[in-house]
């Protein structure tokens, strides 16, 4: 079982790229690492999701390492719409503690 | 617009009294999750169906209840209600029962259930 470890907090400047870690150092060889945002008062809405090396989408890049170890979500030029709290699940062993969220990471970008 | 349905968006109701919480998964999706998300607790994972059966069970306490039934939508059966049930409840869904493997889930808007 996969436990994460992100970051409580992070704060950020407009335009800046912004890279949140997440620790995951039990992950099994059948998870995957994926990445949520949650705006308050709004439901999670999926970011990106990767199994190793580099992962890009329209809107993030995840960057994973060999060991697999950990992973960083990566978000390009943010805005003050990007303030939010991002969550990274990892798992894949059919229990309900796959689907279980941690405390997140509260990114605060200022103008 | 994630494509998960929620009904009702905001509920009052009293200590003691029973609600239900109706979700609409995604077009295709044959698992649906209920979350329940409180102030002082975050995220917290009560329990998932996966076409019309149990797939998993997280932190669901023996007061509330959930079907998914045959055309997929699902309730949430809350009873008995206390004053620390009053929280957000979102619902989610996904194509598969893989939880997060490969499987992308999508939530919906939420229930803001207020217990008065």
């Amino acid at each position: 079982l996969a436990k994460t470890t992100q970051p409580i907090s992070m704060d950020s400047y407009e335009g800046q790229e912004v890279n949140i870690t997440c620790s995951h150092n039990n992950i099994a060889t059948n998870d995957y690492i994926t990445w949520y945002q949650q705006f308050p008062s709004q439901g999670p809405r999926f970011i990106i999701q990767g199994y190793k090396t580099k992962v890009t989408n329209e809107v993030a890049s995840l960057f994973i390492p060999a060991d697999r170890k950990s992973s960083t979500l990566s978000l390009p030029r943010v805005s003050l719409s990007d303030t939010a709290v991002y969550y990274c699940l990892v798992g894949d062993d059919g229990s309900a503690r796959q689907l279980t969220f941690g405390s997140g990471t509260q990114l605060t970008v200022l103008p | 617009d994630s494509g998960v349905t929620q009904t009702p968006k905001h509920l009052i109701t009293a200590t003691g009294q029973r609600v239900t919480l109706r979700c609409s998964p995604r077009s295709g999706d044959l698992s649906v999750y209920w979350y329940q998300q409180s102030l002082d607790q975050g995220l917290q994972f009560l329990i998932q169906y996966y076409n019309g059966e149990e797939r998993a069970k997280g932190n669901i306490l023996e007061r509330f209840s959930a079907q998914q039934f045959p055309d997929l939508h699902s309730e949430l059966n809350l009873s008995s209600l206390e004053l620390g049930d009053s929280a957000l409840y979102f619902c989610a869904s996904s194509l598969s029962g893989q939880g997060t493997s490969g499987n992308t889930i999508y939530f919906g808007e939420g229930s803001w259930l207020t217990v008065v």
